[in-house]
């Protein structure tokens, strides 16, 4: 079965440092990879996924990720912290079948310090 | 903009008292998703309808339904709400290609329902 897990319900990060957020998940074939971001009161919108190819995916509003096998891990990434990036944000693995469902992270809240 | 719409963004109901929520898509993705979120929870799913052919999660309790009378609209009626139903409801679509359900997803703004 796939599952995530987003290490840290809670990250707090100075505006203008990086911004990591982690997550490593479990899957017993190739999977796909997303993150997804959630404003207040919003839906959630999609800030980049993997699928197949390159490693480093770039995504919107500056952030990336980087698929590593090795490690399980699809950690995303930002140089550096805008204040309108505080957020709820969710990693979530399906896999390449097609009944199979997006499975998604418990999800970190991301707080911006002024 | 093709986009997402949920109606209304909050709704109150009463305990017992049946409440629909509704979602429109002018993406024309044949792919449309429900998801419960509790406060502070990743968004469960409850079901998805892949065209007209309804998929219901094995939990998802019986007092909820769902409808899809055309491919831009979808809704999710509950019967007869519980105080623990009380969440945030997310509808999504997607387009089928590789899978119904690995390609990207496209949310709606959510509807908050309140039960008192």
């Amino acid at each position: 079965a796939q599952s995530v897990t987003q290490l840290g319900s809670h990250v707090s990060v100075s505006e203008g440092a990086l911004v990591l957020l982690r997550c490593n998940y479990s899957s017993s074939v190739p999977p796909y990879l997303f993150w997804y971001v959630q404003y207040p009161n919003q839906g959630l919108q999609l800030l980049l996924k993997y699928t197949t190819g390159a490693t480093l995916v770039k995504g919107i509003n500056g952030f990336e990720a980087e698929f590593k096998k090795s490690e399980t891990s699809f950690h995303l990434t930002k140089p550096s912290a805008h204040m309108s990036d505080a957020a709820e944000y969710f990693c979530a693995v399906s896999k390449m079948n097609r009944d199979d469902k997006i499975i998604f992270g418990k999800g970190t809240r991301l707080h911006i310090l002024p | 903009d093709a986009m997402v719409i949920q109606n209304p963004r909050y709704q109150v109901t009463q305990f017992g008292k049946p409440v629909t929520l509704s979602c429109s898509q002018t993406l024309n993705h044949n792919v449309m998703y429900w998801y419960q979120q509790k406060s502070s929870q990743a968004p469960k799913l409850l079901f998805h309808y892949y065209d007209k052919d309804f998929n219901n999660e094995a939990d998802t309790p019986d007092n909820f339904q769902s409808r899809r009378p055309n491919t831009s609209f979808c809704f999710l009626d509950i019967r007869s709400p519980g105080l623990g139903d009380a969440a945030m409801y997310l509808c999504a679509t997607s387009r089928d290609s590789t899978g119904p359900l690995q390609e990207t997803q496209y949310f709606g703004p959510g509807t908050r329902l309140l039960v008192l």
